[in-house]
């Protein structure tokens, strides 16, 4: 069975500094999706950055970027440049299967926030 | 249009009534989901909607009953609400079948049973 494990319930970070949020992961299906998602106060969930599993290079989207250790079955979220904005929790995801919909799975979240 | 709508954003219904959430998408996903989410937990997947056909019911209780008419629209129907079914509700949608494919989120639907 698949498994997302995130470790920090709670991080803080001064502005403009970055930040590492991690997310490990558990799975036996050699191909498998990883994503990183935004929630703000307001609900919505905020698609962030995409990592497949057999991509070689780490996926980058603006100040994300995502830190795929696949060896160590880590996809860790490094968010530069840190802004009041990005306070919010922040959940790591993953879904078994590169090339088809189906169930998405989130580990426990983070709740960033950023100090002025 | 890159959304997933939903309606209403918030609904307070009593034990006895009977509402529906609505969810709608315009990007010719062919796979929507519902999911319910508790405070500071993450979401938890209730459903889910392949070419309008039910794929995956994750042990639901009867009282949550999913229906998708067509290919854009997909409704939670509720009935005989407990309080602590009071979450917040979730649809997504995404490509079945393709290439690193993304889920694409509404805003949610914050229920609140009395």
């Amino acid at each position: 069975a698949q498994k997302i494990t995130q470790t920090q319930p709670g991080m803080f970070v001064q502005e403009k500094e970055a930040v590492t949020l991690d997310c490990t992961y558990d799975t036996s299906d050699p191909s498998y999706g990883l994503f990183w998602y935004k929630q703000p106060s307001s609900g919505e969930m905020i698609f962030l950055i995409y990592q497949g599993s057999y991509d070689q290079q780490n996926a980058t989207e603006g100040r994300y970027s995502l830190n795929f250790q696949k060896a160590r079955k880590s996809a860790n979220l490094v968010i530069s440049a840190s802004q009041l904005g990005d306070s919010a929790m922040y959940f790591c995801a993953m879904r078994e299967g590169l090339n088809q919909g189906g169930k998405l799975i989130f580990g426990q979240g983070t709740e960033l926030s950023v100090k002025p | 249009d890159t959304e997933v709508t939903q309606t209403p954003k918030h609904l307070v219904m009593g034990m006895t009534n009977k509402k529906s959430l609505k969810c709608e998408q315009h990007m010719g996903h062919r796979a929507m989901y519902w999911y319910k989410q508790k405070a500071k937990k993450p979401p938890e997947l209730m459903f889910v909607y392949s070419y309008e056909k039910l794929s995956i019911n994750e042990s639901v209780p009867s009282r949550f009953s999913p229906e998708c008419p067509n290919s854009s629209l997909l409704n939670l129907h509720l009935h005989a609400l407990q309080p602590e079914d009071s979450a917040l509700y979730l649809c997504a949608s995404s490509q079945d079948w393709g290439r690193d494919i993304v889920y694409t989120f509404g805003s949610g639907t914050r229920l609140t049973v009395v």
